[in-house]
């Protein structure tokens, strides 16, 4: 266990629905990141957030939004979606808003939509 | 933009023998290294980083990694690998403020 949770671990929808994504870092890290795998893109950046606000974004689409709240606990939402959104979602977190401290990574959510 | 290249998608190899896995990456100023391990159906777990000083990292499970600043490299190695050693392996690098980029992966298959 590496102490960053992340529900639910497997997820199907259909097109144009919206799901929600939940990560909880690791007690005592501030950034949490999420990241989108999938087999013909990768391991691809699309947010972080330090203590609650926004820092940096990535490839990350219109139709995605996420936020952190107060407990530290991090939302991925996903709306309009498309069968090329299946992939699987990764949270990662860490302790300070720079990299060098490294990342421990949540086990995933896949979605798959149909 | 920075980018993490990894030379070899997968890398067959027999148990007890020694591996290299290639990773180059891009970047004009100062960079943190790392590998991940990603077992199937878990979450990617750090093997080692460089941040900064001696080039050679040792981390994990017997493996090390050497950070080359002329070659812009930084290879994981293994003297000897095991039967449990097979997965995929990321390299990924950041600049200190932006967020990893990651490699494509290499899928290490240790054969019996």
């Amino acid at each position: 266990d590496s102490g960053v949770t992340q529900t639910p671990k497997h997820l199907i929808t259909a097109t144009g629905q919206r799901v929600t994504l939940r990560c909880s870092p690791r007690s005592g890290d501030l950034s949490v990141y999420w990241y989108q795998q999938s087999l013909d893109q990768g391991l691809q950046f699309l947010i972080q957030y330090y203590n609650g606000e926004e820092r940096a974004k990535g490839n990350i689409l219109e139709r995605f939004s996420a936020q952190q709240f107060p407990d530290l606990h991090s939302e991925l939402n996903l709306s309009s979606l498309e069968l090329g959104d299946s992939a699987l979602y990764f949270c990662a977190s860490s302790v300070g808003v720079e990299a060098n401290y490294g990342y421990t990574f949540g086990s995933g959510t896949r979605l798959t939509v149909v | 933009a920075q980018s993490v290249t990894q030379l070899d998608s997968q890398v067959p190899v027999f148990e007890e023998a020694p591996v290299e896995l290639r990773c180059n990456y891009s970047s004009s100023v100062s960079v943190y290294l790392f590998w991940y391990v990603q077992y199937p159906n878990q979450g990617l777990q750090l093997l080692l980083k460089y941040l900064s000083g001696s080039t050679l990292v040792k981390g994990i499970n017997g493996f090390e990694a050497e950070f080359n600043k002329s070659q812009t490299s930084f290879h994981l190695r293994k003297p000897s690998v095991h039967i449990s050693d097979t997965a995929e392996y990321f390299c990924a690098a950041s600049t200190g403020r932006r967020a990893l980029t990651f490699g494509s992966g290499t899928r290490l298959q240790v054969q019996p």
